[in-house]
């Protein structure tokens, strides 16, 4: 079974929107951290947002915010005011365990495309 | 305070050639992993070191792959032969300890 789900390939959104990007995941540990990244055509990838399981409120970076549903098992994130440079690949995270260093398990990403 | 510097960018082989990577992490960070993004996919990990030591290589494919980091600090990620599926991107990431993977550039691998 999959570790990380992202169910949308690609989406296209109208600039100025706000964007949702949909991620599920599979773990039977009760300590693990949940990342976004994103990354643009240059290829490198930038950490845009986390959240631990036992953090009780949302993380929130800026225009960035993760909806996280834990008992769904979801970490959804919500981009505000989308803009053009927000075109990019999406990819959601997952470490499992309290060890800080553990790896990190990627989705396939979602490609969001920003129009003018 | 500087990135992860990896080199080359790009390398182009052909099948059954060899070839290198390197990667200098962030100063200080004692952990470096090396990540393969295949086409069209997340990056998966290859291997994690700690330090001078391995933590996890559990998916490198070590009848053709091999990384050493030498004095806890740069490290190299070998392929020998390469093969036609080894074309991808492949990532260096450091930390310091804390939630967060800092990821160079990377280098793209197009085996021929």
């Amino acid at each position: 079974a999959q570790k990380i789900t992202q169910t949308q390939p690609g989406m296209f959104v109208q600039e100025k929107e706000a964007v949702t990007l949909d991620c599920t995941y599979d773990t039977s540990d009760q300590s693990y951290g949940l990342f976004w990244y994103k990354q643009p055509s240059s290829g490198e990838m930038i950490f845009l947002i986390y959240q631990g399981s036992y953090d009780e409120q949302n993380a929130t970076e800026g225009r960035y915010s993760l909806n996280f549903q834990k008992a769904r098992k979801s970490a959804n994130l919500v981009i505000s005011a989308s803009q053009l440079g927000d075109s990019a690949m999406y990819f959601c995270a997952m470490r499992e365990g309290r060890d800080r260093d553990d790896k990190i398990i990627f989705g396939k990403g979602t490609r969001l495309h920003i129009l003018p | 305070e500087a990135g992860v510097a990896q080199s080359p960018r790009y390398k182009i082989i052909e099948k059954r050639q060899s070839v290198a990577f390197w990667c200098n992490p962030i100063s200080g960070h004692a952990t470096l992993y090396w990540y393969q993004q295949i086409l069209g996919q997340g990056p998966k990990l290859l291997i994690q070191f700690q330090n001078n030591g391995v933590v996890d290589d559990s998916q490198l494919p070590k009848d053709r792959f091999s990384a050493e980091r030498l004095k806890g600090v740069d490290s190299t990620l070998k392929i020998q032969p390469a093969k036609l599926e080894d074309s991808a991107v492949y990532l260096c990431a450091s930390s310091w300890g804390g939630y967060e993977q800092f990821f160079g550039p990377g280098t793209r691998l197009t085996v021929l």
